[in-house]
């Protein structure tokens, strides 16, 4: 139990276009879902924290004009790169927790952007 | 405000070889330390997780072990193996927020 899928898994965009990425939890209800960036040979840091029905978190110095994120189902999480650019080329992943209060968070597989 | 710190940041050894990968955290105020395993290009794999109350946990060739009070962690693999190459990744998980990550170990072993 406790599967993340995030899809897709690789995606290349033209600069200017906005890019969709989709982060589900296959087996449970997801109240909270993470995203993450990881730059190449970086750790991978928190760019906002989703609970559903409400407005995400975002952490300081994240655009959340530029990383639209819905959360409008308990199994459903979306993170739209808007108007991307080459700098936002990165490795995106998702994570989702079951509850408030729960201590483990279970992982999606990562999505490769690559903007040309 | 919680620091992960991963030492070393890259290790090779030969195949056979037992060794440990160190994690420090500077808040001991912790739930859970976890360690995951990265392939280039990948997402991550759950390895181990220890919760705040435990010392250690094993799983096969791995075993970690977590002093809160010191704010250490080390992931110990026995008998290393070429497929064991990849990014190792300790995050620890602090009041039910998102985990907060170290920056890896990239281990290579050689066959």
């Amino acid at each position: 139990g406790a599967v993340v899928s995030q899809h897709p898994s690789r995606v290349i965009c033209k600069s200017g276009t906005s890019v969709k990425i989709e982060c589900r939890s296959l087996d449970f209800q997801a109240t909270t879902m993470f995203w993450y960036r990881q730059f190449p040979k970086q750790s991978l840091m928190l760019m906002a924290t989703s609970n559903e029905g409400s407005k995400a978190t975002y952490e300081q110095g994240v655009e959340k004009d530029k990383f639209l994120i819905n959360h409008a189902s308990l199994t459903l999480s979306t993170l739209t790169v808007t108007s991307a650019h080459p700098e936002d080329s990165s490795f995106y992943i998702c994570s989702a927790r079951r509850k408030v209060g729960d201590t483990e968070a279970f992982f999606g597989q990562g999505t490769r952007l690559t903007v040309v | 405000k919680q620091e992960v710190t991963q030492i070393p940041a890259a290790l090779s050894v030969p195949e056979g070889e037992n060794l440990v990968l160190n994690c420090s955290f500077t808040d001991s105020a912790i739930y859970n330390l976890q360690w995951f395993r990265q392939d280039p290009g990948k997402g991550l794999t759950s390895l181990l997780l220890i919760q705040s109350s435990q010392r250690e946990q094993t799983s096969g060739r791995l075993n970690a072990s977590l002093d809160k009070s010191s704010g250490r962690s080390t992931l110990y693999i026995a008998a290393s193996q070429p497929g064991d190459s990849a990014t190792y990744l300790c995050a620890v998980n602090q009041a039910g927020t998102a985990l907060i990550f170290g920056k890896g170990t990239t281990l290579s072993v050689s066959s």
